[in-house]
């Protein structure tokens, strides 16, 4: 149980053009998905929390109009990186968890994307 | 601010060989602390977690922790490693009901000769 998917897993786009990619918990309501970046070789930088059905909550120095977050059903979350450049080439893994009743929500994270902009 | 420091970029040993992976952190309160797992081209994997109770905890694949409070310290051990344990391994410390919000090591690579 407590899959997530990733659709594409890999991506390659040209410069200006527009990418989405889906995150889906495919077993199990997911109230919050998390979207991570990570460059070769470095740990994952948190870019994003969204909850179901209310705007997402962006971290620090990560440009909300340029990484379009939706939320928009309790199984699916999207990442829409708007005007790609280059320096937007990266893997960008999701994660989704759920209330447990208790003091900790396991996170279960999706297999990554990896995106290359031309 | 919480952090997580692992100080070991790479890390190689032999196949059956014992493994130790260091991780040191900083959490102003009682933290949960994780290890991952991440193949190549891979999300991320949880080994195991530790919280509260039982400094020792045990997690899959055969790996075990150590929570030491007094050093900071969450270290991750196998007493046999297999080469498919090759992998990159992270440490990340945070709140227990908002996982997501972990900070996250920069990573050990553990490479597994023959």
């Amino acid at each position: 149980g407590a899959v997530v998917s990733q659709h594409p897993s890999w991506v390659i786009c040209k410069s200006g053009t527009s990418v989405k990619i889906e995150c889906r918990s495919l077993d199990f309501q997911a109230t919050t998905m998390f979207w991570y970046r990570q460059f070769p070789k470095q740990s994952l930088m948190l870019m994003a929390t969204s909850n179901e059905g209310s705007k997402a909550t962006y971290e620090q120095g990560v440009e909300k109009d340029k990484f379009l977050i939706n939320h928009a059903s309790l199984t699916l979350s999207t990442l829409t990186v708007t005007s790609a450049h280059p320096e937007d080439s990266s893997f960008y893994i999701c994660s989704a968890s759920f209330p447990s009743g208790g003091s900790y929500n396991e996170q279960f994270f999706g297999p990554g994307t990896r995106l290359t902009v031309l | 601010a919480q952090s997580v420091t692992q100080p070991d970029i790479h890390i190689t040993v032999s196949e059956g060989a014992s493994l130790e992976l260091r991780c040191n952190y900083s959490y102003g309160a009682t933290p949960y602390l994780f290890w991952y797992v991440q193949s190549p081209g891979q999300g991320l994997q949880l080994l195991l977690k530790y919280f509260s109770g039982d400094t020792l905890v045990q997690g899959i694949k055969g790996f075990e922790a150590e929570f030491k409070r007094s050093q900071s310290s969450f270290n991750l051990r196998k007493p046999s490693v297999h080469w498919s344990d090759a992998a990159e391994y992270f440490c990340a410390v945070g709140p227990g009901t908002n996982a997501g919000k972990s900070t996250f090591g920069d990573g050990t690579t553990l490479t597994v000769k023959p």
